[in-house]
């Protein structure tokens, strides 16, 4: 079994709907991360979070939210969904306490925005 | 702040060629270096790191040579096979002592194609 996983692999939606993207992890670290994927420009970061208690804006937060709601449990959610905001979204995990520097990913949900 | 930038893509080569792939960083204080790997449908792993200057993290006969003297960290293979299609992404890691120990910045990414 995966040790990431993220649900939906695909999702179509349309314009103003909100929508959940959900990630699980069985590697027991403490970090997760989410990441939107763009041809031409590599992976951004969305929100972080080093701890359950501990949730932090990456670099395009803007338009969404997420929620830790176990070490083990990290959703991402769009509030109102927006064509641009069609990409490729990646969860990730890292281990602070035994090697911090390396994350382990998620095979991707595509999410598509009409 | 830190931001890294990769050579213009893709790359087309054939079999058993010689692969670069360059990638320069910006950034403060002495941050660990990356090469991500992204085979198609899959999620992003791990292919190699170095952590200080001069390191050489090498896998899969891939090297990188981590050179602080020209912010570098260039990724070369000497014989490619049809496997290592893929998208490759250069990345750093904020350094050590910071609230944001960990945080990855990625490259654009460079899509590898090779033919039989």
């Amino acid at each position: 079994d995966a040790d990431v996983t993220q649900t939906p692999r695909n999702r179509i939606t349309k314009t103003g709907k909100r929508i959940m993207l959900e990630c699980s992890q069985t590697k027991g670290h403490d970090r997760m991360y989410w990441y939107r994927q763009d041809p031409g420009l590599g992976l951004r970061l969305i929100y972080y979070s080093f701890d359950v208690k501990d949730i932090n804006k990456g670099e395009i937060s803007d338009g969404y939210s997420v929620s830790r709601q176990a070490q083990a449990k990290f959703s991402l959610s769009l509030e109102s969904a927006i064509p641009n905001q069609t990409a490729l979204y990646f969860c990730a995990t890292s281990d602070f306490h035994r090697d911090s520097e390396t994350q382990y990913f998620g095979p991707g949900t595509r999410l598509l925005v009409l | 702040g830190n931001s890294v930038t990769q050579m213009e893509g893709p790359v087309t080569l054939s079999e058993e060629a010689f692969l670069t792939i360059n990638c320069t960083y910006t950034a403060t204080g002495y941050p660990s270096l990356f090469w991500y790997v992204q085979y198609p449908g899959e999620g992003l792993q791990l292919l190699l790191k170095a952590t200080k200057a001069d390191d050489k993290g090498s896998n899969k006969g891939f090297e990188a040579t981590y050179r602080k003297e020209t912010t570098s960290f260039h990724l070369e293979k000497g014989s490619v096979q049809v496997s290592d299609s893929a998208v490759y992404f250069c990345a750093l890691s904020e350094p050590p002592g910071g609230t944001s120990y960990g945080k990855l910045t990625f490259g654009q990414g460079t899509i590898l194609t090779v033919h039989p």
